[in-house]
């Protein structure tokens, strides 16, 4: 079955460490996305791509970064500039028929807690 | 820019009750508007999506959603609450991408629906 794999599931880190978050789709879809989730704040935007090789920042990158070597992968490193990173992030992907037809697909998430 | 204001962040009705959750958006240009469910420590689940055809939306589990522009609006409502219906709710709106949306979503701050016997 199609669809978007986060991983791990659960993730600590340690105050200075930088971590990554694995996100993998098999649905041939363009464009990814980042998103975190904090309690009472909704999920906003930390980084997107579009395509393979490009991505932009979202709302709020600082602290984070991405790549976008291979269309299927769109991992999210969590660097030790992130003053605040104890969150619950979530993978996303859209296909190119756009949002309208096809929305996007989540991944079941990733909740980081810094130790 | 666009955003999203979901009114009450904790909703409470009785099973079999009426469920009303709010969703109002800002947007310069008519948006698509959605509704998405999230059960605890999982992804999100697209309930149903408004794209500028008809006004009343029907979605999966019961759930059906009116765009109203003269309100800004896009409640979302299910005639009888399950049990199962408990869960966190997000509406988020996207502006068409010839406008420069981009096909980025914007989510609003959620409502925890709590379902009781």
């Amino acid at each position: 079955d199609g669809g978007i794999t986060q991983s791990p599931k659960y993730l600590f880190r340690k105050e200075g460490q930088n971590v990554t978050l694995s996100c993998e789709q098999n649905l041939n879809h363009d464009a990814m996305y980042w998103y975190r989730q904090d309690p009472g704040q909704g999920l906003r935007l930390i980084y997107y791509s579009q395509i393979v090789n490009d991505f932009q920042k979202g709302d709020i990158a600082e602290g984070y970064s991405v790549s976008r070597e291979k269309k299927e992968s769109f991992p999210l490193t969590v660097t030790s500039a992130q003053k605040n990173p104890t969150a619950f992030y979530l993978c996303a992907s859209r296909g190119s028929s756009g949002i309208e037809r096809s929305g996007y697909t989540f991944g079941s998430g990733t909740r980081l807690t810094v130790v | 820019a666009q955003s999203v204001t979901q009114l009450g962040s904790h909703v409470s009705v009785s099973e079999g009750a009426l469920v009303l959750l709010r969703c109002n958006y800002s947007s310069s240009v008519p948006p698509y508007l959605f509704w998405y469910v999230q059960y605890p420590n999982q992804g999100l689940q697209l309930l149903l999506k408004y794209t500028s055809a008809a006004t009343l939306v029907k979605g999966i589990n019961g759930f059906e959603a009116e765009f109203k522009k003269s309100e800004t609006s896009f409640h979302l409502t299910k005639p009888s609450a399950h049990m199962s219906d408990a869960a966190e709710y997000f509406c988020a709106v996207s502006e068409p991408v010839l406008t420069g949306g981009g096909n980025k979503l914007t989510f609003g701050t959620g409502t925890q629906l709590k379902v009781e016997l």
